[in-house]
């Protein structure tokens, strides 16, 4: 059964602290790796990662893929207030044509 | 605003009902997909559409179906509507049919009594 794994799933910190959030997967056809920001309403694209190394990089988030050992982390530099919210970590699994979520991470950061 | 519309916003009815959520996806965009959002299972892929045609299926019940019209808006039907059901229900479209990328709607919110 294909599988996405996150950790932690919640996480509190305060304001200005680095985070790095983890997923994890076991699923069939690997396509590709998305992220996403979840606040109080729909989730909001972040990342796409398909190849293994390169890292992708948004203002003071960063992710990175490792496809040798099935995993991904998506840093989070210099915190603030407005990052919290619960982070997505979903697999694209061809053959089965589907995507797969993790549990999702919910981070608060705390002024 | 990720240009994905979805009607109605909150919809509450009671066990053994039908209802009919109904999705726009962005301008240009092809596929639809269809996701259930509750507390303790997470989001959960459901459907997905691809001009007009069946692309991709989830863990959908039987009970739920869904169709892509040929303006490419979409439906998800739920029927004999169990407690269980009460969830966020979300559309998500995108360009290609190859799930990547995808834009969410705001997501129904439906709360079944």
């Amino acid at each position: 059964e294909d599988k996405v794994v996150q950790s932690p799933l919640s996480l509190v910190v305060h304001e200005g602290d680095t985070v790095t959030l983890n997923c994890s997967y076991e699923v069939t056809n690997f396509r590709s790796l998305l992220w996403y920001k979840q606040e109080k309403k729909a989730p909001t694209f972040l990342f796409m990662l398909t190849s293994s190394g390169i890292e992708k990089k948004s203002g003071r988030l960063s992710s990175i893929l490792d496809k040798k050992e099935l995993f991904s982390i998506l840093n989070i530099t210099a915190t603030q207030t407005g990052d919290s919210a619960v982070y997505l970590c979903a697999v694209v699994v061809t053959g089965a044509q589907k995507l797969v979520f993790g549990q999702g991470t919910r981070l608060t950061i705390n002024p | 605003d990720s240009g994905v519309t979805q009607t109605p916003k909150h919809l509450i009815t009671a066990t053994g009902q039908r209802v009919t959520l109904r999705c726009s996806p962005r301008s240009g965009d092809l596929s639809v997909y269809w996701y259930q959002q509750s507390l303790d299972q997470g989001l959960q892929f459901l459907i997905q559409y691809y001009n007009g045609e069946e692309r991709a299926k989830g863990n959908i019940l039987e009970r739920f179906s869904a169709q892509q019209f040929p303006d490419l808006h979409s439906e998800l039907n739920l029927s004999s509507l169990e407690l269980g059901d009460s969830a966020l229900y979300f559309c998500a479209s995108s360009v290609d049919p190859l799930q990547e990328t995808q834009y969410f709607g705001p997501g129904t919110r439906l709360l079944v009594l």
